[in-house]
């Protein structure tokens, strides 16, 4: 079936420096979506990016449809960016075809 | 904008208990889905639902009914709790193929 596959499963960080976190999935995805979730929050989406590099603040994301894969940069990581970050992908082949399937996350810690 | 609220926001109930879930949207999206996520593992559809009176079964819809009575609003029920389970259910809105947006969640413990 349809899987999404993030990397790292956690990384740990001083203030101030990037992370990269990787997103790869077996099916070609009509959409793709960054989620964070703070520790026992809800889901807060932070970009929708089938295609191309997008940006939001100190977050850039970039998705490279024929090869699978997307990435989301954090520059100049805080103690507060600390959190679960979800890559979620909708495709239009096979039975899951129109629906959100997520990745198991990516846990990062920011220390002071 | 708009907001989702589900509620309650703590559930907590006993084995073999059948346990009610809602979810409010006022985004007017015709699409509502409810997610379950178990500690360590990422968000498992459950069911979804593209209008009102509609429903559609996800990939863990065995052990739960739903009911999408008007646009704003999907129920979920979990017919029969299992002993010591304790998951995170979370309702989403979207406008049909595109963001979702999600609730706060509803965090259960069977005792």
């Amino acid at each position: 079936g349809q899987q999404v596959q993030q990397s790292p499963a956690s990384l740990v960080l001083q203030e101030g420096e990037n992370a990269e976190l990787q997103c790869n999935f077996s099916s070609t995805a009509t959409q793709l979506q960054w989620f964070y979730q703070s520790p026992g929050g809800s889901l807060v989406s932070l970009l929708s990016n089938p295609s191309g590099t997008k940006h939001t603040g100190r977050l850039t994301s970039t998705t490279v449809t024929k090869e699978r894969r997307s990435s989301l940069h954090i520059s100049s990581s805080q103690t507060t960016d600390s959190g679960t970050y979800l890559c979620a992908i909708v495709s239009n082949t096979g039975a899951n075809t129109g629906k959100l399937t997520f990745g198991h996350g990516t846990i990062l810690r920011v220390h002071p | 904008g708009g907001i989702i609220t589900q509620t309650p926001k703590f559930l907590i109930g006993q084995e073999g208990q059948k346990l009610t879930l809602k979810c409010q949207q006022n985004f007017n999206h015709d699409t509502m889905y409810w997610y379950r996520q178990d500690s360590g593992k990422g968000l498992r559809l459950i069911y979804y639902s593209i209008t009102e009176n509609d429903l559609q079964k996800g990939d863990l819809s065995e052990g739960y009914d739903a009911s999408r009575e008007k646009k704003s609003s999907f129920s979920l029920t979990v017919t029969s709790a299992q002993k010591n389970e304790m998951a995170v259910f979370l309702c989403a809105s979207s406008i049909r193929g595109r963001e979702q947006y999600f609730g706060p969640g509803t965090r259960l413990t069977v005792l």
